[in-house]
This record gives C-alpha cells, sequence and structure tokens, in this order.
C-alpha cells in the first residue's frame, strides 16, 4: 500500500521557468510532509516543509502548497535553475508518538532543468 | 559542521557473508533511522532509535538483519548472512526533535 504517490517519475523544464512537482497522499493522520532533494551518490537533503496547519510555506525559491481535502501537496520551484536538477522526495509523518518521527516516502520525481 | 557519516562508502561482498554497515550521527541529534533504497521498494524506513533505544524494527526485513546503537554516537546494521537480494543503498538519517530528518552519504551494499 503505497501512502505516498508520486505519480510522475520525471520532468523537464526550461531554466527560469517555473517546476511543479506533485505528490498525494491517503493516509489522513499524516501532518507533516517535507520535501528531500538527491543528487546521485548522495544522501537526501532536506528542501523544505509543512505542517498541516497550513496551506503554503515559501523559503526562496521553493514554495510548498498543502491541499488538506485533496491529500495533495505540490512543490514550486520559481525561477528553476540547472542546478535544481536532482531526484525530489515528498515525505510524510504521523501525529506525535512513534508515528511522528516516521517518515513515509514517495517513489521520487526525477528533475531535470535545461539551460 | 560535520554531517551523518557513514561508512564504508561502497561494499562488495559475497552472498553468506556478514555485513556490518556504521553510521556517526549528527552530535547533539537524538533519533537515527536506517533506511534501505532500492528500484523495487523505493526509499523504505528499516528501523529507528530515539535516545539509543529501538523504537520501530517493523521495517527490518527478517531476522538476518539487526542494528545496534551502543552510545549517541554510534549505529551498525548488522546483515548476517547477506544475500544478493539485500544490495541496496543503504541510508542513516538523524535528528533533534521535531527538526526534519538529515541524511548520510549511503553505502552501497552488493552482494553477490
Amino acid at each position: 500500500d503505497q501512502q505516498v504517490k508520486q505519480n510522475s517519475p520525471s520532468l523537464s523544464v526550461q531554466e527560469g521557468r517555473i517546476s511543479i512537482l506533485n505528490c498525494d497522499y491517503t493516509n489522513s493522520m499524516f501532518d507533516y510532509f517535507l520535501w528531500y532533494k538527491k543528487y546521485p551518490a548522495e544522501g537526501p537533503t532536506f528542501l523544505i516543509s509543512i505542517s498541516s496547519i497550513k496551506d503554503k510555506n515559501e523559503d526562496g525559491r521553493f514554495t510548498v502548497f498543502l491541499n488538506k481535502s485533496a491529500k495533495h501537496l505540490s512543490l514550486h520551484i520559481v525561477p528553476s535553475q540547472p542546478g535544481d536538477s536532482a531526484v525530489y522526495f515528498c515525505a510524510a509523518s504521523g501525529r506525535g508518538g512513534t508515528s511522528g518521527s516516521r517518515l513515509t516516502f514517495g517513489e521520487g520525481t526525477q528533475l531535470t532543468v535545461n539551460p | 559542521d560535520a554531517g551523518v557519516i557513514q561508512s564504508p562508502r561502497h561494499e562488495v561482498t559475497e552472498m553468506g557473508q556478514e555485513v556490518t554497515l556504521r553510521c556517526k550521527p549528527i552530535s547533539g541529534h537524538n533519533s537515527l533511522f536506517w533506511y534501505r533504497q532500492t528500484m523495487m521498494r523505493g526509499l523504505e524506513l528499516l528501523i529507528y532509535f530515539n535516545n539509543n533505544v529501538p523504537i520501530d524494527d517493523s521495517g527490518m526485513p527478517e531476522d538476518r538483519f539487526s542494528a545496534k546503537m551502543p552510545n549517541a554516537s554510534f549505529s551498525t546494521l548488522k546483515i548476517q548472512p547477506s544475500e544478493p537480494r539485500d544490495s541496496a543503498v543503504y541510508f542513516c538519517a538523524s535528528k533533534l526533535g521535531g527538526l526534519p530528518q538529515y541524511f548520510g552519504p549511503g553505502t552501497r551494499l552488493t552482494v553477490l
């Protein structure tokens, strides 16, 4: 049962344009969501997060939007740069206790930003 | 600032051999996580520790896998005996409280 899904395995955009990466989840107990970026031969790097009490969080070129009713979140990168080319993972965790530490990851989306 | 340190970075072994992966979390972090990444299953949590105590090991695939955290600055993941299907990249991550997890560079394990 894949509780966090990233339906697009890959995305290609032009430098300077917007990149939109999408993520859907099924578990209504998830209340904290994160995006990680991963370069080849490196570990995932934390990018940005959002709590379920918010619907938007922004950090520089990166903005995460959360639509709780649709169980959907998205990561917007504006403007996209060639250095953003990486695999992006969506992750979610549940409320409190032991489930508050456990992250469930999506399959990842390979973003390629073309110069 | 040193991040999460994992060793070795690459390990090639033969089926049936014992494999030990090592992790040093970020100093001051009180939670440590072991993940495995494969093409088939993606990134999956194997086990995690809070304050050196194993909290959730439901992701450990079978008895051949074991993990220890003897102190706050060191953890091991052991596979004995190893099998070809254990070939994967194994990541260690650590965090403090409610902050995000920070990952190490991973160990690429190949079991022949």
